[in-house]
């Protein structure tokens, strides 16, 4: 296992374009969280996913942001006409629905970049 | 909801010193888990330490050891012997329990630490 695997590393993209990452979480993980950091700030919670489903959003997370797990495996975070308010590090993170208090696995993240 | 405060923004440590990072949160709850994360520039987050609120113990994990006083909702983490590769952010975080409440973390603003040789 190679851990929390994010593509692509960086992402330069214009404004108006659409944009999606995708996430890789530890196979036996079944919760995958979507956090957002932006420059020298701590990650903020944008949505989480026990197996396939989608059970809770932040407020942060407009309706330009879409998020999915199917099969409850991989997930994708797609952003709809990119603001520049945007540009952040996209962050996954996956966990055992027990066993939390060993905390998550975090990935490398995504660095998002909106011209 | 839950707030986290680091007020250091940055700090500086030579190396072998120890250095104390604080973190205070603001919470309702009486059950909860703390942490802290470490970032490295440009590498992932990866977790240094963590403290279960019901425990009085403080949680120490080698060089790292943290004093958590749950009356005035502080977390400080300390860090003996420093060494270069803990130059970093560190990021002190909360989160609810049971499992049944998401298990989501709050973080506080982080403080980047710098370790001189």
């Amino acid at each position: 296992d190679t851990g929390v695997s994010q593509d692509p590393r960086h992402k330069i993209t214009k404004r108006g374009q659409n944009v999606t990452f995708r996430c890789d979480p530890i196979s036996e993980h079944n919760r995958l969280y979507w956090y957002r950091q932006t420059l020298g700030q701590g990650p903020e919670f944008l949505t989480y996913f026990q197996n396939e489903a989608q059970l809770e959003k932040s407020r942060l997370l407009s309706d330009r942001f879409s998020a999915e797990r199917p099969k409850g495996s991989f997930s994708t975070l797609e952003i709809q006409r990119t603001e520049q308010g945007d540009s952040a590090m996209y962050l996954c993170a996956s966990s055992p629905t027990y066993g939390i208090w060993y905390g998550y696995t975090f990935g490398s993240g995504t660095r998002l970049t909106v011209v | 909801a839950q707030t986290v405060t680091q007020s250091q923004p940055e700090m500086s440590v030579q190396e072998a010193e120890t250095v104390t990072l604080s973190c205070t949160y603001d919470t309702s709850e009486s059950n909860y888990y703390l942490f802290w994360y470490k970032q490295p520039p440009s590498r992932q987050m990866i977790l240094v330490i963590r403290q279960e609120a019901y425990k009085q113990q403080n949680a120490t994990e080698n060089r790292f050891s943290v004093n958590f006083q749950k009356a005035a909702k502080s977390f400080s983490l300390k860090i003996s012997d420093s060494q270069l590769g803990d130059t970093a952010m560190y990021f002190c975080a909360f989160m609810k329990v049971p499992p049944n409440a998401g298990n989501m973390l709050t973080f506080g603003g982080g403080t980047r630490l710098m370790v001189k040789p």
